[in-house]
């Protein structure tokens, strides 16, 4: 059974102050992991795609990277818009549906 | 540009009461979704399809039945609700399976409570 496991579950920061958040996954072949970011009160919304291991995508402050057996999401020098809880997922060979972590709730202070 | 589009925004039910959440999407996507949300649970599959005319089990369908009305339409009812499936529910799109890509589009969410 395919499972997703983020950490921490909430993360504090200051401004300007870089950090990872972590999603650690097992599942029986590896279709593409994914990254969502998550506002209060609203749905979902995709940040990236990656599909092997070695590969990083960067968006802004944000850059993706992944491993046979994680991902990390580095927030760089971060701002207070930043805050949200960032959603990892994955999805296996030959499955139509996504699997989803628990988030991480992130909030960074001004 | 509208995206997905959920109705209602949020609802109270009694127990035992039924009700159906509304999902439509303007994308043209050919599969579509619905996830609940409850804190520390992440999102939960309950439905999908794949395509127009058909529709699947996710992990937690006991206690709802879906419609795909149309390519743009596809709704969830509870025909006897519980407290248990008082959550945010969210309803989301893709041109293709969302296992292929990632990139699902999702609705601001339906925020239900079942007394």
């Amino acid at each position: 059974e395919d499972q997703v496991t983020q950490s921490p579950e909430a993360l504090r920061l200051q401004e300007g102050e870089s950090s990872s958040l972590n999603c650690s996954y097992t599942v029986s072949g590896l279709r593409g992991l994914f990254w969502y970011r998550q506002d209060p009160g609203k749905g979902p919304e995709f940040l990236f795609t990656l599909y092997s291991a070695g590969e990083e995508k960067e968006k802004e402050r944000l850059k993706a990277t992944l491993t046979k057996k994680e991902s990390f999401l580095h927030i760089t020098a971060p701002k207070p818009e930043d805050s949200a809880t960032y959603l990892c997922a994955v999805g296996s060979q030959g499955a139509q549906k996504l699997v989803f972590g628990q988030g991480t709730r992130l909030t960074i202070n001004p | 540009n509208a995206g997905v589009t959920q109705t209602p925004k949020f609802q109270v039910l009694k127990t035992g009461q039924s009700m159906t959440l509304q999902c439509a999407q303007d994308m043209n996507h050919n599969s579509m979704y619905w996830y609940r949300q409850d804190p520390g649970m992440g999102l939960r599959l309950i439905y999908y399809s794949a395509s127009e005319g058909t529709t699947d089990k996710g992990e937690v369908p006991n206690g709802y039945n879906v419609s795909r009305l149309n390519k743009r339409e596809f709704s969830l009812r509870l025909e006897s609700a519980a407290p248990s499936q008082t959550s945010v529910y969210f309803c989301a799109s893709s041109f293709l399976g969302g296992a292929q890509t990632g990139e699902l589009f999702f609705g601001e969410g339906s925020r239900l409570t079942v007394l």
